[in-house]
């Protein structure tokens, strides 16, 4: 069945280091992926998105690119601030919209 | 305002009783869904509602109903609760027949539930 891997935590950095958490998903067809990040205290909300192949989804700095051929969507951004401290959620979705499949979530810690 | 709103937020109760969180949105979505957040496993989906009238069974349901009332609200019921259903509830909402169609979901705040 359809699933998402995602590289577990807690990930700890320093401020101003380089981030990557690995995502990885089983599907069949083409679904959209997504990475939903969620704050101390408060529900998820999209980080960013790609809704087909080789698709680079951008925000806040953050950055994943839709990969078919090794199926991954992995997120990076190239200098992490103490604000990026949260849990960050690896998503897809089938065309049809039926239902999400979500990874278990990445704890990043980012220490001043 | 948050645009998917649950309530309560915090809920502390005891095995055997009846519990209700609640959910409302003011996006005017059609899909409205139930997850449940628990540490090292993930969002796990209950229940999932596509209008009204459609009701679906997520891949957890089991001890749990649901009640859509309306488009813009979504229950869920633990009709006996059990300790183990100690966990952090969401709901969210999705647009999948609107213009606005992105394939996002739209979560609320969250309900921390708590059986003793």
């Amino acid at each position: 069945g359809d699933s998402v891997t995602q590289m577990e935590g807690p990930v700890t950095l320093s401020e101003e280091a380089f981030l990557t958490i690995n995502c990885t998903y089983t599907a069949t067809g083409y679904p959209s992926l997504f990475w939903y990040v969620q704050y101390p205290g408060e529900g998820l909300q999209l980080l960013l998105k790609a809704t087909k192949a080789d698709d680079k989804g951008s925000n806040k700095g953050f950055e994943a690119t839709y990969r078919k051929e090794t199926t991954s969507f992995h997120l990076e951004k190239g200098s992490v601030q103490v604000s990026d401290s949260a849990v960050y959620f690896c998503a897809l979705v089938k065309n049809t919209g039926n239902q999400f499949y979500f990874g278990t979530g990445t704890s990043l810690t980012v220490i001043p | 305002d948050a645009d998917v709103t649950q309530t309560p937020r915090n809920r502390i109760t005891k095995t055997g009783k009846r519990i209700m969180l609640e959910c409302s949105q003011t996006k005017g979505h059609d899909r409205m869904y139930w997850y449940r957040q628990d540490p090292g496993l993930g969002l796990r989906l209950i229940y999932y509602s596509f209008d009204v009238k459609d009701i679906n069974k997520g891949e957890i349901s089991d001890g749990y109903s649901v009640s859509r009332q309306a488009q813009a609200k979504f229950s869920l019921s633990l009709e006996s609760a059990i300790p183990n259903q100690t966990a952090l509830y969401f709901c969210a909402t999705s647009d999948f027949r609107g213009r606005s169609n992105t394939g996002e979901l739209f979560f609320g705040e969250g309900s921390r539930l708590t059986v003793l």
